[in-house]
């Protein structure tokens, strides 16, 4: 079945470090992928996605390339604030209405100011 | 705030007891998802709804009963829960036909005794 592995947490960094979270995937079909973030106390919200191949999303500064020749959708930022701590969780999408919808388990991220 | 309201926030019951979960979303989405959070476990897709028709049931057992009156409404029903079925609630709503939850609901904390 498909699955999402994300790096093992809690990532901690200082303010202005790059970010790196990793994600890869299987998929049967052709995935769309997704990152949510979830802040201290709240529910999920959809940071960026991609649909196809070498799509690139971004959002709030945080960028992520659909690669499928490495099953991968990495998450970078190039300066973390102290306010992007929050669980990170990459997702796929195989089919519509959230069928075969599969969360990744999550990476929690601390950045120190 | 985030467009999908849910409440309670907090949820402590026994298990002989029934309550129910309510979510609400004003954001002129007609599809909503229930999803159940817990520690070191992925997010679980437990129930969809489009157009206010279940088209997703991920075998919850039956103590948990899902209820869609209209598209911007939806409630969980619960009964003789477990204390396996502590855990976060988290509802979602997107558009139809976008294939993934938009919006997700800050959650409903649930703690059986």
């Amino acid at each position: 079945g498909d699955s999402v592995t994300q790096m093992e947490g809690p990532v901690t960094l200082s303010e202005e470090a790059f970010l790196t979270i990793n994600c890869t995937y299987t998929a049967t079909g052709y995935p769309s992928l997704f990152w949510y973030v979830q802040y201290p106390g709240e529910g999920l919200q959809l940071l960026l996605k991609a649909t196809k191949a070498d799509d690139k999303g971004s959002n709030k500064g945080f960028e992520a390339t659909y690669r499928k020749e490495t099953t991968s959708f990495h998450l970078e930022k190039g300066s973390v604030q102290v306010s992007d701590s929050a669980v990170y969780f990459c997702a796929l999408s195989d089919l519509g209405y959230g069928q075969n919808f599969v969360f990744g388990p999550g990476t929690r991220l601390s950045v120190l100011p | 705030e985030t467009g999908v309201t849910q409440t309670p926030r907090h949820l402590v019951m026994g298990m002989t007891n029934k309550k129910s979960l309510k979510c609400e979303q004003h954001l002129g989405h007609n599809a909503m998802y229930w999803y159940k959070q817990s520690a070191k476990k992925p997010l679980e897709l437990m129930f969809v709804y489009s157009l206010e028709e279940r088209v997703e049931n991920n075998s919850v057992p039956s103590r948990f009963s899902p209820e869609c009156p209209n598209s911007s409404h939806l409630f969980l029903h619960l009964h003789t829960l477990q204390p396996e079925d502590s855990a976060l609630y988290l509802c979602a709503s997107s558009r139809t036909g976008e294939g993934q939850p938009q919006h997700f609901g800050d959650g409903t904390r649930l703690s059986i005794l």
